[in-house]
């Protein structure tokens, strides 16, 4: 699975977008790119994933580059319990097994 | 419906004792997978397992095994504890057969190991 590279951490002000980069320049046309968060003493969540389309949900939007080397997680509206660790995976759907995490990006949202 | 269930949610252990953590995920998942996340790291994968088979394994020493048994919960075993042992170890478990992409793990809240 590509490398990620992600900022150690962010703040964001309550209310506002918080925006958070990854950077998977190694990226294969068949990989595609997944989100995951923790928050404090839980386990990791999935948010959301993509393979070159932007994506949204519920939760979050996905804004992936046209070269697919870069990505952006987009929470709308943070609130304080977005606060957490913010996870970006990238592998191939249907071959590897596993969940290979990075350090990720710790977001802290700011009343 | 409940969601992945890990005991116990603590434990402290001597160095050199062995220690069995348990798993039940979610009702009707047959995949478990085991992860070690060591404070300030993501979770490094240790197993996986899928219809009571092993189906995948990381990069951890022969002291640390797993099994599933026929109701899809999992243990896992880690003997001769280091002070290195120490860490959160989480349970996820999974609809989807290995291969089937990520979006259906769900993670339980761990067993936070601490040996001493």
């Amino acid at each position: 699975d590509a490398k990620t590279t992600q900022p150690p951490s962010m703040d964001c002000a309550e209310g506002r977008a918080a925006n958070l980069p990854c950077n998977h320049s190694t990226i294969s046309g068949n990989e595609y790119v997944y989100w995951y968060r923790q928050i404090h003493s839980q386990g990791p969540q999935y948010i959301i994933h993509g393979l070159k389309n932007n994506e949204t949900n519920e939760m979050a939007s996905l804004i992936i580059t046209e070269d697919r080397k870069s990505s952006t997680l987009i929470l709308p509206h943070a609130t304080l319990r977005d606060t957490a660790v913010y996870y970006c995976i990238v592998r191939v759907a249907g071959s590897a097994r596993q969940l290979t995490f990075g350090s990720g990006t710790q977001l802290t949202v700011l009343p | 419906d409940a969601g992945v269930t890990q005991s116990p949610t603590h434990l402290i252990k001597t160095r050199g004792q062995q220690v069995t953590l348990r798993c039940s995920p979610i009702s009707g998942h047959k995949s478990v997978s085991w992860y070690q996340q060591v404070l300030g790291q993501g979770p490094q994968f240790i197993f996986q397992y899928y219809e009571k088979e092993e189906r995948g394994r990381g990069n951890f020493p022969d002291r640390f095994s797993a099994r599933q048994f026929p109701n899809y919960s999992s243990e896992l075993n880690v003997n001769a504890l280091l002070l290195g042992d120490s860490a959160l170890y989480l349970c996820a478990s999974s609809s989807l057969s290995p291969g089937q992409g990520a979006t259906g793990y769900t993670f339980g809240s761990g067993t936070r190991l601490t040996v001493v």
